[in-house]
């Protein structure tokens, strides 16, 4: 089965300094890959997708990706972390053998910024 | 854009009453969604529908059911509010399969008492 695994539900760093969340997935066949960013007390909000092109994904907000196939890898990063990223990051996997109506999500990953 | 919106932000509702979840999207989307979401286990797929009258069962059905008359519009019904369905809940719409991505509503958070 398709799974998501979010290292870290609960990430700290400082104002102007580089975020890392981690996500890995497992997938039989080549997955599309997904992070969203939730604000408080509102629904997701698509980042960036990796769908089978380029292996670094640029998304909203200077957040970026990089699909490593080897390391069954999708890590979401940002150079310069600012007061505004504070959120909540989720990553999705969906394709292969779950079908691709549905999406597999981590448990999250909560962002702190600190000034 | 795309729109999904969800008819309530915040419903307190006594235990044992049958609750309804409207949602309704706003771009012809075939495939509908909804999720509850919950601290530390994230997003858990209740039921999703990828065609009118069409339903299919996610991870944890049980104690819900949905309905989908009409393409826009995918509704949660809680046959029997239980405490244990305190959560916040999100419907998602998408079209097509795999790449496309979901657009979500702006969840309800639910309170049973």
């Amino acid at each position: 089965a398709q799974s998501v695994t979010q290292l870290g539900s609960h990430v700290s760093v400082s104002e102007g300094a580089l975020v890392l969340l981690r996500c890995n997935y497992s997938s039989s066949v080549p997955p599309y890959l997904f992070w969203y960013v939730q604000y408080p007390n509102q629904g997701l909000q698509l980042l960036l997708k990796y769908t089978s092109a380029a292996t670094l994904v640029k998304g909203i907000n200077g957040f970026e990706a990089e699909f490593k196939k080897s390391e069954t890898s999708f890590h979401l990063t940002k150079p310069s972390a600012h007061m505004s990223d504070a959120a909540e990051y989720f990553c999705a996997v969906t394709g292969g053998t779950s079908g691709t109506y549905k999406y597999i999500f981590g448990t999250g990953t909560r962002l702190k910024v600190l000034a | 854009d795309v729109k999904v919106t969800q008819s309530s932000r915040y419903l307190v509702k006594r235990t044992g009453e049958k609750v309804f979840l409207e949602c309704v999207q706003d771009m012809d989307h075939e495939n509908m969604f909804w999720y509850r979401q919950d601290p530390g286990l994230g997003l858990r797929l209740i039921y999703f529908s990828y065609d009118v009258k069409m339903k299919e069962k996610g991870d944890i059905p049980e104690g819900y059911s949905v309905s989908r008359e009409k393409k826009e519009r995918f509704s949660l019904i809680l046959e029997s509010a239980s405490t244990n369905q305190t959560s916040m809940y999100l419907c998602a719409s998408s079209s097509g399969t795999g790449g496309y991505g979901y657009t979500f509503g702006s969840g309800t958070r639910l309170t049973v008492v």
